[in-house]
């Protein structure tokens, strides 16, 4: 199985500041042959289902502030929030779907320092 | 716009089954995967499984294989997935989403408290 490893484990940040998260595959989720890396970014507050964040590794869903971005490519990638707002208080968690036995990491805890 | 809607919480024994549904609205069921994620309480995402109801040839996470079975039933758009032999770690939130690669729609939500 592809292991996602997310770090850090939590990150304070002060309100209005940038936020970034990082998650590394064990091995490459970049498909060769249409150049896309099979990788998404979940939002999940207490007594919500996950959301949706990133997918394709860059591509911001639907309805998702655009202060949201992610970044990355092969085993490496990142997701930043610009300017962090009360609201974005959540854990984030990466999903490789590269491999057909997709695999969360372990996800990082964000609040407001 | 996909609505996926779970059904309710449960409390079993160690030792039995559990069967949570999730009844989809919207879009064209047999031609989606659904996928179920598990969150236990203070720990992180688990996917456990899926299937393309238009198939209906399920997937599982190695963890769960030969524990879980999940189904689809195309006349009723309702997916379901079955845990069996529960354990007291198997308490937590069971999610169904909409597979598309990645998890764009969301069910609810079903608690499965396992407790003797």
């Amino acid at each position: 199985d592809i292991v996602m490893t997310q770090s850090p484990d939590s990150l304070a940040v002060s309100l209005g500041e940038r936020a970034t998260f990082n998650c590394k595959s064990s091995q490459s989720v970049l498909y060769s042959s249409n150049n896309k890396n099979y990788l998404a970014w979940y939002q999940k507050k207490p007594g919500q289902p996950p959301k949706l964040l990133i997918y394709w590794a860059s591509t911001r869903e639907s309805g998702v502030p655009e202060r949201f971005s992610g970044s990355g490519s092969g085993t490496d990638f990142t997701l930043t929030i610009s300017s962090l707002q009360a609201e974005d208080v959540a854990v984030y968690y990466c999903q490789q779907y590269f491999s057909n036995l997709y695999t969360f990491g372990q996800g990082t805890k964000l609040e407001i320092k | 716009q996909v609505q996926l809607v779970q059904s309710g919480a449960e409390v079993k024994k160690p030792g039995s089954s559990v069967k949570v549904s999730c009844k989809a609205s919207g879009g064209t069921f047999s031609s989606y995967a659904i996928s179920w994620v598990r969150q236990a309480p203070g720990q992180g995402l688990e996917w456990m499984g899926g299937i393309i109801p238009m198939f209906g040839i399920p997937n599982y996470a190695h963890k769960f294989q030969g524990r879980v079975t999940i189904s689809a039933d195309e006349s009723t758009t309702t997916a379901y997935m079955e845990l069996n032999s529960l354990r007291s770690e198997d308490t937590a939130v069971y999610y169904c989403a909409r597979d598309s690669r990645y998890f764009d729609n969301w069910g609810q939500g079903t608690l499965v408290t396992v407790s003797s």
